[in-house]
């Protein structure tokens, strides 16, 4: 059975720090995403990463994957309020149409 | 174009009542999932509709849990009768294609 296993759980962070929230996962999968949700509103899609190494970048988010070491990470850099939130990751394996999720990182930048 | 609706977005309720929560895909999307995440743990799959047929409800706890999708559209989950380890937020999606889902902001809800 797939496990995702996401951590921290929670962190807490000052302004204009860099932090990196890890994603690892049991079995093969063909894709990997991650979603941040703000309290009351959808998740909201942020990444998707198909293949070994790939990188993508938004802003002050970054997220990689590491397919033979089943790792995605997803970096911060210099933190700003407006990116508390929830973060999950979500492993998704055709043929199940359904994804495993992370149990989420509740993410607080303190200003 | 609208999202992923869902309603109510909490509902209250007593031990062994009886609660439905709707959700509405976004138009076209064939492919509806339901998922719950319980206080503090992972999002867990519960199961997914391709337009009105189940494709898989591995993930339903058990048979108090009753989801439909008439016509393909819209979608229900009932809980009948509720106990209190089915407090959590319900979250559907939907997709036009297997892959990426799009998510609704999902229903609280708590069982006293």
């Amino acid at each position: 059975e797939l496990k995702v296993e996401q951590n921290p759980l929670f962190l807490s962070m000052q302004e204009g720090k860099n932090y990196t929230i890890y994603c690892n996962y049991s079995t093969t999968s063909d894709r990997l995403y991650w979603y941040r949700q703000d309290p009351g509103k959808s998740l909201e899609s942020l990444f998707v990463l198909l293949s070994n190494g790939a990188v993508k970048q938004e802003g002050r988010l970054m997220a990689s994957l590491d397919t033979k070491a089943r790792l995605s990470t997803l970096h911060i850099t210099a933190a700003v309020h407006d990116l508390s939130a929830t973060y999950f990751c979500a492993v998704y394996t055709s043929g199940t149409y359904k994804y495993i999720f992370g149990t989420g990182t509740r993410l607080k930048v303190l200003a | 174009e609208a999202g992923v609706t869902q309603f109510p977005s909490h509902s209250v309720i007593e031990k062994g009542q009886t609660v439905t929560l709707r959700c509405d895909p976004i138009s076209g999307h064939d492919n509806l999932y339901w998922y719950r995440r319980v206080m503090g743990k992972e999002i867990k799959f519960l199961l997914h509709f391709v337009k009105e047929s189940k494709q898989d409800e591995s993930g339903m706890p058990n048979n108090r849990f009753l989801a439909e999708r008439t016509g393909g559209t819209y979608s229900t989950l009932k809980v009948q009768p509720a106990e209190l380890e089915d407090s959590g937020v319900y979250f559907c999606a939907s997709s036009p294609y297997p892959g990426t889902q799009y998510f609704g902001p999902g229903t609280r809800l708590t069982v006293l």
